[in-house]
């Protein structure tokens, strides 16, 4: 089974640290979203990229937050610094865009952030 | 803007009972698709089904059933003689694109708790 494979698990930093999630796509997939889950807000789109290229990222904080896609098999998450209230849940997912009738977006198991 | 409201934060009934978990959406489109994700306590987001605007049909799946109806903009899911193994976060899901490829507008989901 093909999956989007989120690195790492879990994250334990202190406020005012870097902190970097990785993201490997479903090879093929031309499509990569960032997500972030908190108890207050729910699942918020952070950003997303099509063939590598960012089309938005007006959901990311911008001052601390980035997201990049070195390459099509590598999306990455930064915060810097890091604040108490980053601490969520990062989901990545993956997908075919810009077509219809597509399987669904594959979403990774998450990286649980936990800023002290 | 899209929108999608699971009114129900929390849901709690005793195994093989039957439970409907509510899901009303909004959008401007006329093409659209409507998705449900469970999220275990394991915190993997998990697909369910995928239904475009333009099929109306319910749709079964074992004790999983799924009813549509665009006159009042709700995507409703029932689980039949439910299970402890069915305790999880249900999230409703809106999007333009049918693999999601665009982003998905999330509900803020819905607790169910299988009591044994």
């Amino acid at each position: 089974d093909a999956r989007v494979t989120q690195t790492p698990r879990h994250k334990v930093t202190e406020m005012g640290q870097e902190v970097t999630m990785r993201c490997q796509p479903i090879l093929g997939h031309n499509t990569v979203f960032w997500y972030r889950q908190t108890m207050m807000q729910g699942l918020e789109l952070l950003a997303y990229f099509r063939n590598r290229a960012p089309l938005d990222d007006s959901g990311m904080p911008k001052d601390r937050f980035s997201a990049e896609m070195p390459d099509a098999t590598l999306a990455t998450l930064k915060i810097q610094p890091s604040e108490p209230r980053d601490s969520a849940v990062y989901f990545c997912a993956s997908g075919l865009g810009g077509q219809l009738s597509l399987p669904p977006l594959h979403f990774g198991n998450g990286t649980r952030l936990t800023v002290t | 803007a899209q929108k999608v409201t699971q009114a129900q934060t929390e849901i709690s009934v005793v195994e093989k009972e039957d439970v409907t978990l509510d899901c009303v959406y909004e959008t401007r489109d006329t093409t659209y698709y409507l998705f449900w994700y469970k999220q275990p306590p394991s915190g993997e987001l998990v697909f369910l089904i995928r239904r475009n605007s333009f099929d109306e049909q319910n749709e079964i799946s074992g004790r999983y059933s799924w009813n549509f109806q665009k006159s009042t903009s709700s995507f409703n899911f029932t689980i039949t003689a439910s299970q402890v193994v069915d305790s999880a976060v249900y999230f409703c899901a809106l999007t333009t694109t049918g693999g999601g490829a665009d982003g998905l507008t999330f509900g803020k989901g819905t607790h169910l708790i299988i009591q044994p």
